[in-house]
């Protein structure tokens, strides 16, 4: 079974680090690309950041570029979102989704993990 | 950058046919996907490239996509199917190509 299950979130204070994981499982985890997706509270869904199957290459959402960085150990099984210099606007949910290997879709998602921001 | 523009609600009653539109200019050239998220979950797809369904997925879900608007269709609504649904596409010509649309909450009465 295609499984990912994403763990680190908690409550941070503005201008604090968090980074979050992402363990993958039941797929060759280094065929795909991934991807951040997040949900602020109440709102809708946010993309945040990709990373190609071997992490040459990387994009983000203009309101994390420059304080959060994707990264992924393909021998863990595992993708990760370092969040620096966080702001309240970051409290969400966020989740990992899997690509496909043809297409630019999202699934499976993972069940998500909340970061909260605030002092 | 890339917009998507979702209605915030649809109603529809049991047994009849919902339609939740996703606008873009010239969307009809780009592949739209959908989501489904209810309460409490993480969103599932329901609709790939347009119209394409993924295993597990009912046949009542379609989906269509020409010009400047896609359009998700729900036939013989049932109870469960009240959610929230995203569009999303991909912006192969920028450097932050993840695009969702609002959403859009469906409800049934």
């Amino acid at each position: 079974e295609v499984q990912l299950v994403e763990s680190g979130g908690g409550l941070v204070q503005p201008g604090g680090s968090l980074r979050l994981s992402c363990a993958a499982s039941g797929f060759t985890f280094s065929s795909y690309e991934m991807n951040w997706v997040r949900q602020a509270p109440g709102k809708g869904l946010e993309w945040v950041s990709y990373i190609s199957s071997s992490g040459s290459t990387i994009y983000y959402a203009d309101s994390v570029k420059g304080r959060f960085t994707i990264s992924r150990d393909n021998a863990k099984n595992s993708l990760y979102l370092q969040m620096n210099s966080l702001r309240a606007e970051d409290t969400a949910v966020y989740y990992c989704a899997r690509e496909p290997q043809r297409g630019n879709w999202f699934d499976p998602w993972g069940q998500g993990t909340l970061v909260t921001v605030s002092s | 950058s890339y917009v998507l523009t979702q209605p915030p609600s649809v109603s529809v009653a049991p047994g009849q046919t919902a339609r939740i539109t996703c606008g873009g200019n010239n969307i009809g050239s780009k592949s739209v996907h959908w989501y489904q998220q209810k309460p409490g979950q993480a969103p599932v797809l329901v609709v790939y490239d347009d119209s394409d369904r993924p295993s597990g997925i009912p046949e009542r879900f379609s989906g269509s996509n020409s010009g400047n608007t896609a359009t998700l269709t729900i036939s013989r609504v049932e109870a469960g199917d009240e959610a929230d649904y995203y569009c999303q596409v991909w912006d192969s010509s920028s450097d932050h190509p993840g695009v969702f649309g609002g959403g859009t909450k469906l409800t049934v009465l």
